[in-house]
Protein backbone atom coordinates (compact mmCIF):
# COMPACT_ATOMS: atom_id res chain seq x y z
CA UNK A 1 0.00 0.00 0.00
CA UNK A 2 1.23 3.25 -0.79
CA UNK A 3 2.49 5.69 2.11
CA UNK A 4 4.03 8.69 3.15
CA UNK A 5 7.50 8.68 3.98
CA UNK A 6 9.68 11.26 5.90
CA UNK A 7 13.32 12.13 6.48
CA UNK A 8 14.72 12.47 8.46
CA UNK A 9 13.44 10.33 11.49
CA UNK A 10 14.95 12.73 14.10
CA UNK A 11 16.75 15.69 13.67
CA UNK A 12 18.46 17.55 16.42
CA UNK A 13 19.13 21.30 16.17
CA UNK A 14 20.63 24.17 17.91
CA UNK A 15 18.45 27.57 18.54
CA UNK A 16 19.07 29.71 16.03
CA UNK A 17 19.43 27.06 13.06
CA UNK A 18 17.64 26.45 10.25
CA UNK A 19 16.27 22.81 9.82
CA UNK A 20 14.85 21.53 6.51
CA UNK A 21 12.23 18.55 7.03
CA UNK A 22 11.63 16.43 3.87
CA UNK A 23 8.31 14.14 3.37
CA UNK A 24 7.34 11.98 -0.07
CA UNK A 25 3.87 12.41 -0.15
CA UNK A 26 1.94 9.59 -2.37
CA UNK A 27 2.29 9.18 -5.78
CA UNK A 28 -0.58 10.46 -7.12
CA UNK A 29 -1.85 12.54 -4.12
CA UNK A 30 -2.25 16.37 -4.86
CA UNK A 31 -3.26 18.30 -1.55
CA UNK A 32 -0.30 18.05 0.70
CA UNK A 33 -0.01 19.32 4.57
CA UNK A 34 2.07 19.92 7.30
CA UNK A 35 1.19 19.25 11.20
CA UNK A 36 2.89 19.15 14.34
CA UNK A 37 2.09 17.23 17.84
CA UNK A 38 3.92 18.68 20.56
CA UNK A 39 4.36 15.76 23.28
CA UNK A 40 1.14 15.20 25.09
CA UNK A 41 -0.98 17.53 22.89
CA UNK A 42 -3.08 17.28 19.93
CA UNK A 43 -2.30 17.32 16.47
CA UNK A 44 -2.21 20.83 15.06
CA UNK A 45 -2.21 21.82 11.59
CA UNK A 46 0.44 23.99 10.34
CA UNK A 47 -0.48 24.55 6.33
CA UNK A 48 -2.27 22.97 3.62
CA UNK A 49 -0.77 23.19 -0.11
CA UNK A 50 -2.55 22.95 -3.34
CA UNK A 51 -1.20 23.43 -6.93
CA UNK A 52 1.89 24.66 -6.03
CA UNK A 53 0.86 27.53 -3.69
CA UNK A 54 -0.30 27.67 0.23
CA UNK A 55 -4.11 27.35 0.20
CA UNK A 56 -4.25 27.70 4.09
CA UNK A 57 -1.95 28.44 7.02
CA UNK A 58 -2.75 28.48 11.21
CA UNK A 59 -1.56 31.28 13.07
CA UNK A 60 1.38 28.89 13.93
CA UNK A 61 2.81 29.39 10.45
CA UNK A 62 4.19 32.50 10.70
CA UNK A 63 7.62 33.92 8.55
CA UNK A 64 9.69 31.58 9.83
CA UNK A 65 8.20 28.86 8.33
CA UNK A 66 8.05 27.76 4.45
CA UNK A 67 7.41 25.24 2.28
CA UNK A 68 8.35 24.22 -1.12
CA UNK A 69 7.33 21.03 -3.77
CA UNK A 70 10.93 21.16 -5.67
CA UNK A 71 10.26 18.60 -7.37
CA UNK A 72 7.49 16.27 -8.49
CA UNK A 73 7.77 14.10 -5.60
CA UNK A 74 8.88 15.81 -2.43
CA UNK A 75 7.60 18.65 -0.14
CA UNK A 76 9.27 20.31 2.54
CA UNK A 77 9.05 22.17 5.44
CA UNK A 78 11.63 24.89 6.30
CA UNK A 79 12.01 26.49 9.57
CA UNK A 80 14.74 29.60 9.07
CA UNK A 81 15.46 30.32 12.78
CA UNK A 82 14.42 27.44 15.36
CA UNK A 83 13.24 28.50 18.60
CA UNK A 84 13.27 26.19 21.35
CA UNK A 85 9.18 25.80 21.08
CA UNK A 86 9.42 24.31 17.84
CA UNK A 87 10.65 20.89 19.36
CA UNK A 88 7.79 19.02 18.36
CA UNK A 89 6.97 15.42 16.53
CA UNK A 90 6.01 16.92 12.32
CA UNK A 91 3.85 14.93 10.46
CA UNK A 92 3.52 15.30 6.47
CA UNK A 93 0.06 14.41 5.36
CA UNK A 94 -1.33 13.92 1.65
CA UNK A 95 -4.90 13.51 -0.06
CA UNK A 96 -5.79 12.78 -3.47
CA UNK A 97 -8.41 15.05 -3.08
CA UNK A 98 -10.37 18.09 -1.17
CA UNK A 99 -13.02 15.93 0.50
CA UNK A 100 -10.93 12.65 1.16
CA UNK A 101 -8.98 11.73 4.24
CA UNK A 102 -5.36 12.09 4.65
CA UNK A 103 -2.55 9.96 4.83
CA UNK A 104 0.14 10.51 7.36
CA UNK A 105 3.47 9.54 7.67
CA UNK A 106 5.54 8.64 10.91
CA UNK A 107 6.61 11.77 11.04
CA UNK A 108 10.12 13.97 12.24
CA UNK A 109 10.74 14.26 15.85
CA UNK A 110 12.46 17.91 16.27
CA UNK A 111 14.27 18.61 19.09
CA UNK A 112 15.98 22.23 19.67
CA UNK A 113 18.38 22.80 22.21
CA UNK B 1 -13.77 28.15 14.72
CA UNK B 2 -13.97 24.64 14.25
CA UNK B 3 -13.90 22.51 17.48
CA UNK B 4 -13.73 18.64 18.28
CA UNK B 5 -14.03 17.43 21.62
CA UNK B 6 -13.51 14.12 22.70
CA UNK B 7 -14.20 12.26 25.72
CA UNK B 8 -13.03 10.27 27.46
CA UNK B 9 -9.57 11.21 27.74
CA UNK B 10 -8.50 7.79 28.58
CA UNK B 11 -10.41 4.54 28.97
CA UNK B 12 -9.40 0.93 30.34
CA UNK B 13 -10.99 -1.77 29.69
CA UNK B 14 -10.48 -5.48 29.78
CA UNK B 15 -10.07 -7.48 26.52
CA UNK B 16 -13.94 -8.77 24.86
CA UNK B 17 -15.49 -5.49 27.16
CA UNK B 18 -17.06 -3.79 24.81
CA UNK B 19 -17.50 0.21 24.98
CA UNK B 20 -17.58 3.98 22.81
CA UNK B 21 -15.70 6.70 22.52
CA UNK B 22 -18.01 10.02 22.50
CA UNK B 23 -16.33 12.76 19.63
CA UNK B 24 -18.29 15.91 19.66
CA UNK B 25 -18.05 18.65 16.96
CA UNK B 26 -18.64 21.89 16.15
CA UNK B 27 -18.31 23.45 12.98
CA UNK B 28 -19.48 25.71 10.24
CA UNK B 29 -20.65 23.35 7.29
CA UNK B 30 -19.38 19.82 8.25
CA UNK B 31 -17.33 18.50 5.05
CA UNK B 32 -16.63 14.71 6.68
CA UNK B 33 -15.32 13.30 10.13
CA UNK B 34 -12.11 11.23 10.21
CA UNK B 35 -11.22 8.75 12.77
CA UNK B 36 -7.85 7.87 13.15
CA UNK B 37 -6.01 5.32 15.33
CA UNK B 38 -2.38 6.44 16.37
CA UNK B 39 -0.01 4.11 17.81
CA UNK B 40 2.87 5.74 20.20
CA UNK B 41 6.08 7.80 18.10
CA UNK B 42 3.95 7.36 14.57
CA UNK B 43 1.65 9.05 12.57
CA UNK B 44 -2.51 8.70 12.89
CA UNK B 45 -3.92 5.95 10.65
CA UNK B 46 -7.06 6.51 8.85
CA UNK B 47 -9.55 4.36 9.66
CA UNK B 48 -12.80 6.00 8.65
CA UNK B 49 -14.92 8.78 7.02
CA UNK B 50 -18.09 9.62 7.73
CA UNK B 51 -19.83 12.78 5.80
CA UNK B 52 -23.79 12.84 6.89
CA UNK B 53 -25.75 11.97 9.62
CA UNK B 54 -26.97 8.80 10.38
CA UNK B 55 -23.90 6.90 8.20
CA UNK B 56 -22.43 4.24 9.23
CA UNK B 57 -18.86 2.54 9.04
CA UNK B 58 -17.33 -0.56 10.14
CA UNK B 59 -14.12 -2.53 10.03
CA UNK B 60 -13.55 -5.45 12.25
CA UNK B 61 -14.15 -4.58 15.87
CA UNK B 62 -14.76 -0.91 14.94
CA UNK B 63 -17.65 0.88 14.39
CA UNK B 64 -18.23 4.58 13.35
CA UNK B 65 -20.99 6.46 13.98
CA UNK B 66 -22.59 10.36 13.18
CA UNK B 67 -25.38 12.71 14.36
CA UNK B 68 -25.11 16.06 13.60
CA UNK B 69 -23.84 16.66 16.62
CA UNK B 70 -21.29 13.98 17.57
CA UNK B 71 -19.96 11.01 16.60
CA UNK B 72 -19.17 7.15 18.37
CA UNK B 73 -16.96 4.61 17.91
CA UNK B 74 -17.86 1.91 18.90
CA UNK B 75 -15.36 -0.95 19.93
CA UNK B 76 -17.06 -4.48 19.98
CA UNK B 77 -15.10 -6.93 22.09
CA UNK B 78 -11.52 -4.95 22.08
CA UNK B 79 -8.36 -7.05 22.06
CA UNK B 80 -5.19 -5.43 23.53
CA UNK B 81 -3.99 -5.23 20.10
CA UNK B 82 -6.40 -2.62 19.28
CA UNK B 83 -4.82 -0.12 22.36
CA UNK B 84 -3.92 2.48 20.94
CA UNK B 85 -5.14 6.89 21.18
CA UNK B 86 -7.96 7.00 18.96
CA UNK B 87 -8.43 10.57 17.13
CA UNK B 88 -11.03 12.65 15.55
CA UNK B 89 -11.28 15.27 13.10
CA UNK B 90 -13.46 17.15 10.98
CA UNK B 91 -13.17 18.62 7.70
CA UNK B 92 -15.21 22.42 7.42
CA UNK B 93 -16.87 22.77 4.79
CA UNK B 94 -16.18 25.71 2.47
CA UNK B 95 -13.43 27.43 -0.54
CA UNK B 96 -10.15 26.73 -0.44
CA UNK B 97 -10.58 24.53 3.18
CA UNK B 98 -9.06 21.10 2.79
CA UNK B 99 -7.31 20.78 6.46
CA UNK B 100 -8.81 18.49 9.04
CA UNK B 101 -8.85 19.93 12.88
CA UNK B 102 -8.28 17.20 15.74
CA UNK B 103 -9.56 16.40 19.08
CA UNK B 104 -7.10 15.69 21.78
CA UNK B 105 -7.65 11.75 21.35
CA UNK B 106 -8.74 8.88 23.48
CA UNK B 107 -6.14 6.74 24.90
CA UNK B 108 -7.79 3.03 24.97
CA UNK B 109 -6.18 0.53 26.71
CA UNK B 110 -7.06 -3.31 26.79
CA UNK B 111 -6.03 -5.78 29.12
CA UNK B 112 -5.67 -9.32 28.55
Amino acid sequence: EPEVTQTPSHQVTQMGQEVILRCVPISNHLYFYWYRQILGQKVEFLVSFYNNEISEKSEIFDDQFSVERPDGSNFTLKIRSTKLEDSAMYFCASSSSGVSPLHFGNGTRLTVT
Amino acid sequence: EDQVTQSPEALRLQEGESSSLNCSYTVSGLRGLFWYRQDPGKGPEFLFTLYSAGEEKEKERLKATLTKKESFLHITAPKPEDSATYLCAVRASGGSNYKLTFGKGTLLTVNP
